[in-house]
């Protein structure tokens, strides 16, 4: 129990398009979806929160204007990173958590790794 | 302000011998605390938590923690390490009020055969 998946798992893209990255909770209902970044050889640093059904909460210092959150279903949250630039490489994480496991665990994706050229 | 310190940034111990993994923690009220592993370019992985009652916590892969609240430690242990045990672990902390998880820095953990 308790599967997170992300899609795609690597992405490559020319700098000033945009990504979408989708995160899904596989069995259990995510009430809350959080976002991450991971520098290399660095911990991970949280991006955003999101409810399901609301807007995200954005942490100090990230833009949310281009770190589009949308979490539309107990299952499903996308980042759609905006007008990539080559500084928005990085590894990005899921993590969700929610009904029908521990409520107060946060069980994380395999991580997609983005690479603007 | 919550914190969490990983003093180690590497641990190398010979296969079959006990490891630990170091971390402590500041948090304000009572100290939600997690354990994940890290395998390369993966996501983390679930390994413990503690959030109250008994102070030794078991796991996942026969890792456990001990929870000391006079030294805010929570350090991983396991009595007999294995090669496969080799990745990045990383101890999480969240408080009463908030699920926002807080990492260390993470300590690469290399057990030789």
């Amino acid at each position: 129990g308790a599967v997170v998946s992300q899609h795609p798992s690597r992405v490559i893209c020319k700098s000033g398009t945009s990504v979408k990255i989708e995160c899904r909770s596989l069995d259990f209902q995510a009430t809350t979806m959080f976002w991450y970044r991971q520098f290399p050889k660095q911990s991970l640093m949280l991006m955003a929160t999101s409810n399901e059904g609301s807007k995200a909460t954005y942490e100090q210092g990230v833009e949310k204007d281009k770190f589009l959150i949308n979490h539309a279903s107990l299952t499903l949250s996308t980042l759609t990173v905006t007008s990539a630039h080559p500084e928005d490489s990085s590894f990005y994480i899921c993590s969700a958590s929610g009904q029908g496991v521990s409520t107060d665990t946060q069980y994380f994706g395999p991580g997609t790794r983005l690479t603007v050229l | 302000a919550q914190s969490v310190a990983q003093p180690e940034d590497q641990v190398n111990v010979a296969e079959g011998n006990p490891l630990t993994v170091k971390c402590t923690y500041s948090v304000s009220g009572n100290p939600y605390l997690f354990w994940y592993v890290q395998y390369p370019n993966r996501g983390l992985q679930f390994l413990l938590k503690y959030i109250t009652g008994d102070n030794l916590v078991k796991g996942s892969y026969g890792f456990e923690a001990e929870f000391n609240k006079s030294q805010t430690s929570f350090h991983l242990k396991k009595p007999s390490a294995l090669v496969s045990d080799s990745a990045l672990y990383f101890c999480a902390v969240s408080g009463d009020n908030t699920d926002k998880l807080i990492f260390g820095t993470g300590t690469r953990l290399q057990v030789f055969p």
